[in-house]
Formats: structure tokens, sequence, C-alpha cells
């Protein structure tokens, strides 16, 4: 993830609609990408992961796309709930020594689903 | 939070002290991981273990102390040297061949 300044970005959208979530990487090394939520007071929670020998994957109402030449990430959500509303962030990874990655997390989109 | 328990929920910290926040898995993960949340920012990597008795620095690690003296539990000592120790702490844990951490709910650290 890069460093975007100290206010969050926000997206806001209705209840039903797609959500488009983007976000941009510096490392040209990162192989590995990965979208976390995280509700007010917890955790992140793992959504959805890829590996930059792919450009689009897709999961339970989410996808994520993965452009590598413009060191591009974007998340989107399909049919928006208002159980969605969280930040989200993505974080990028290249292998640190043993088979392990460190991650690096961007500083998070904060979603808002209005009913 | 599946398995990876943070404790205290909430601690707060008089000037001058250590404090202890603790970290336990029971996923039988190998890596474990310390970041650190301010408010409106991402995560930064305080530090990581990949293995039992050894880790490695993050981005952030002065003022703080790690152990790992058993899998299951990664210790992560905030010392009197961080003078702004103000954050959410987040533990985060994966196997060794995985890279999807897994994290706990977190501790919120404030300065009486």
């Amino acid at each position: 993830g890069e460093s975007v300044g100290l206010h969050l970005p926000t997206l806001s959208v209705q209840e039903g609609d797609n959500s488009i979530i983007n976000c941009a990487y510096s490392n040209s090394a990162s192989d590995y990408f990965i979208w976390y939520k995280q509700e007010s007071g917890k955790g992140p929670q793992f959504i959805i992961d890829i590996r930059s020998n792919m450009d689009k994957r897709q999961g339970q109402r989410v996808t994520v796309l993965l452009n590598k030449t413009v060191k591009h990430l974007s998340l989107q959500i399909a049919a928006t709930q208002p159980g969605d509303s969280a930040v989200y962030f993505c974080a990028d990874g290249a292998q640190s020594g043993g088979s392990n990655y460190k991650l690096t997390f961007g500083k998070g989109t904060l979603l808002t689903v209005n009913p | 939070d599946g398995g990876i328990t943070q404790s205290p929920k909430y601690l707060f910290r008089k000037e001058g002290q250590n404090v202890t926040l603790s970290c336990e898995q029971n996923l039988n993960h190998d890596a474990m991981y310390w970041y650190r949340q301010d408010p409106g920012q991402g995560l930064r990597l305080i530090y990581y273990s990949q293995i039992v008795n050894d880790f490695q620095k993050g981005d952030i690690a002065e003022g703080y102390s790690v152990s790992r003296e058993k899998k299951e539990s990664f210790p992560l000592t905030v010392t009197s040297a961080q003078k702004n120790p103000t954050a959410f702490y987040l533990c985060a844990s994966n196997t060794g061949t995985g890279n999807i951490q897994y994290f706990g709910a977190g501790t919120r650290l404030s300065v009486l």
C-alpha cells in the first residue's frame, strides 16, 4: 500500500449498488496482494488475495483485480450490504527471508453503505 | 478472531512504566507479527517472528521488545522508551509457508 495522507479516503454507496475500492502500491518486487476488512474496534478480517501471476480472482460477492503495469489493485463488492460498512485495507507482499511474506499495508478506505 | 487471543482489550500505561501485551494462538502457526495502528493510518509492523526463539525488527521497533519462547505465544512489551505509545495494537499469525495473516481483536493502549 502507499501513503495517501492522514485523511482516510471514503466511499459512500447505496445498498444494493456495486462498490469499487482502489489501492496503489509502490514496490515493483511485490508479488502477493491481499484485502482485509476492519470493523470499528476489531481486528482485520481476510477477504481475498491474489498472486502476481493472475489479473483477476473472484470470491463470494467480491472480485480483486490486479494491474501490475500501473501497480494498481482494486476490490469490487457486488450488491453492497449495510454489513459491508467498514474500513478496507490492501496490502502487498514480497518474500523477505524464508518463505514468508512481509506485508505492507495501505491506509485504508472507509466504505459506508446507506440503506 | 479465529484462534488468536489478545489481552487485555484495553490497557493504560503510566509515564515511565513498561507494559506487556499478550498474544496467544492455537492455530499451530509458525509465524507471528505485531502491528501498530494509529487513527486513520494503516498497520505498521513492529516485530515479527518466523520460528520459536527467533524474531526480527519491523519498521518501527524502537521502544518495543518481544520474546518468542513458545510457539503459541508472542508477547509485546511497550517500554518507557516509547514516547508515543497510544495506539491500537494488533497481533497476527500465519503458517510458515502461507501468506494470509490472521489477526486478533487488538489491544487499545492509552497513556494516563
